[in-house]
C-alpha cells in the first residue's frame, strides 16, 4: 500500500509569489491534514479536510489555504509568500478504525522563499 | 488547550545502552498519544500510538511507551539503542473526536555514541 505522497519535494520561490503543494493520501483515507515545520516554531497544525470540507483550522493567516478533491487528494496554497514561510510542509492522512485514529505523514515539501 | 512537553532537547546515549525519552501532556480528557521519529530531511514516521486499553504499547523498531494517566506522561523506551536510532523524536497528542489534529512537543534529538 503506497504511503502519503507529496509533491514537489523541494522548491524555491521568490517573496511575493504564490505556491501550491500537493498531497495524495493513503488509499482509502478520507482525512487529510497539513502541518508546517520550522526550526523556530516546530510543528504546527495548518488545517484538516475530510470529504472535501475543512473541519479544522490552525492559527495561520488567510494567505494559507487548502482544498480537498473528491478523490481525497489535497492541495495547499500559500499566496504572497514571505521569507518566514520557508519551512517543511507536511501532509498527513488518517482513517478512523477500531484501534483508533492512526495518522501517517508524507515526506514533506521543502519550501524556500528568497 | 492541549499541550505537550518534551523536557529534553538533546540526549546522548551509548550504542547498546537503554533509552527513555520523556513526554508530558496536558489534555482535558483521555487523549490519543503518538510518538514519531524524523530523520534529517525526512518526514515523520509513526513509532507507536496509545488509543485505549493496555497502557504499555509496543511499536516498531523495538520501541515501547507507557501511558501513565496519574503523571500525564507517555515516555518512550528502548532497551538497547542502535546507531541507526539517531534522529529527532516527537511526542504528540491528538483529539479523540476523530478530527485529525495533533499538537506536537518540541522534539528530542537523540545522539548515539559508539
Amino acid at each position: 500500500k503506497a504511503g502519503v505522497t507529496q509533491t514537489p519535494r523541494y522548491l524555491i520561490k521568490t517573496r511575493g509569489q504564490q505556491v501550491t503543494l500537493s498531497c495524495s493520501p493513503i488509499s482509502g483515507h478520507r482525512s487529510v491534514s497539513w502541518y508546517q515545520q520550522t526550526p523556530g516554531q516546530g510543528l504546527q497544525f495548518l488545517f484538516e479536510y475530510f470529504s472535501e470540507t475543512q473541519r479544522n483550522k490552525g492559527n495561520f493567516p488567510g494567505r494559507f489555504s487548502g482544498r480537498q478533491f473528491s478523490n481525497s487528494r489535497s492541495e495547499m496554497n500559500v499566496s504572497t509568500l514571505e521569507l518566514g514561510d520557508s519551512a517543511l510542509y507536511l501532509c498527513a492522512s488518517s482513517s478512523m478504525t477500531a484501534s483508533g485514529n492512526t495518522i501517517y505523514f508524507g515526506e514533506g515539501s521543502w519550501l524556500t522563499v528568497v | 488547550a492541549q499541550s505537550v512537553t518534551q523536557p529534553d532537547i538533546h540526549i546522548t546515549v551509548s550504542e547498546g545502552a537503554s533509552l527513555e525519552l520523556r513526554c508530558n501532556y496536558s489534555y482535558g480528557a483521555t487523549p490519543y498519544l503518538f510518538w514519531y521519529v524524523q530523520s534529517p530531511g525526512q518526514g515523520l514516521q509513526l513509532l507507536l500510538k496509545y488509543f485505549s486499553g493496555d497502557t504499555l504499547v509496543q511499536g516498531i523498531k523495538g520501541f515501547e511507551a507507557e501511558f501513565k494517566r496519574s503523571q500525564s506522561s507517555f515516555n518512550l523506551r528502548k532497551p538497547s539503542v542502535h546507531w541507526s536510532d539517531a534522529a529527532e523524536y516527537f511526542c504528540a497528542v491528538g483529539e479523540m473526536t476523530g478530527f485529525q489534529k495533533l499538537v506536537f512537543g518540541t522534539g528530542t534529538r537523540l545522539l548515539v555514541s559508539p
